[in-house]
């Protein structure tokens, strides 16, 4: 079955960056779009981006635009997403998900999601 | 943006009775040209990641027991939870994926009365 796992948690200081692992297994990587969620304690989910696998774009929310990077690396079916010049308010868990493409598509919703990734953001 | 409106925040339901939660779209999420609702449903439970119960407003996801079911269309939807268990405690969001940026709304949590 569809496997994300991520990276494990990060600690840190205002004004770095940090750079967070989603690495896939059990579906086509190439067939899919890797999207980046995040969720601040007692919040709800807000959306950070996204990478079309196959053509190697990737599109931002206009809050994150400049300050984050999604990639990919297809030689390991794994998703990477950084964002830098962090502060306290970046603090949050922080999720992959999968969205197959293709015959397998259902319009965009999320297969399946990593298991998450706590960054916080502290000096 | 697309902005989603969820209700009620929370809401405590007695073992098999029945839960209703709501969603309200800003815009439009039908697609004209296939009729299907860009809308989905998720449950997180405490401690862990969303995980999809619904989509296209009204396809249950594979090994979603039939007691949740998804309506509405356009603008206004709604899942219903018919007999609850206790596993179906936690956080419901609506996310809508017909426009970017992909939106979810606030959630409601479900707790046993």
């Amino acid at each position: 079955q569809m496997q994300l796992v991520q990276s494990g948690p990060e600690v840190k200081k205002p004004g770095t960056s940090v750079k967070v692992s989603c690495q896939t297994s059990g579906y086509t990587f190439i067939e899919s779009l890797v999207h980046w969620v995040r969720q601040a304690r007692g919040q709800p989910l807000e959306w950070i981006g996204w990478i079309v696998v196959g053509g190697d774009s990737a599109k931002y929310a206009q809050k994150f635009q400049g300050r984050v990077t999604i990639t990919r690396d297809m030689s390991t079916s794994t998703a990477y997403m950084e964002l830098s010049s962090l502060d306290s308010e970046d603090t949050a868990m922080y999720y992959c998900a999968a969205e197959r493409t293709g015959s397998r598509s259902k319009g965009g919703a999320f297969d399946a999601w990593g298991q998450g990734t706590m960054v916080t953001v502290s000096s | 943006d697309n902005m989603m409106t969820q209700s009620p925040d929370s809401l405590a339901v007695s073992l098999g009775e029945r839960a209703t939660i709501n969603c309200k779209s800003s815009q439009s999420v039908l697609y004209s040209s296939n009729n299907k609702n860009y809308l989905g449903w998720y449950h997180q439970k405490p401690g862990q990641p969303p995980k999809l119960l619904i989509y296209w407003a009204s396809t249950r996801d594979s090994g979603v027991p039939d007691r949740f079911s998804g309506s509405g269309s356009e603008t206004d939807f709604t899942l219903t939870i018919s007999g609850l268990q206790a596993e179906d405690v936690g956080l419901y969001y609506c996310q809508q994926y017909y426009s970017a940026p992909v939106t979810f709304g606030g959630g409601t949590k479900v707790e046993i009365k």
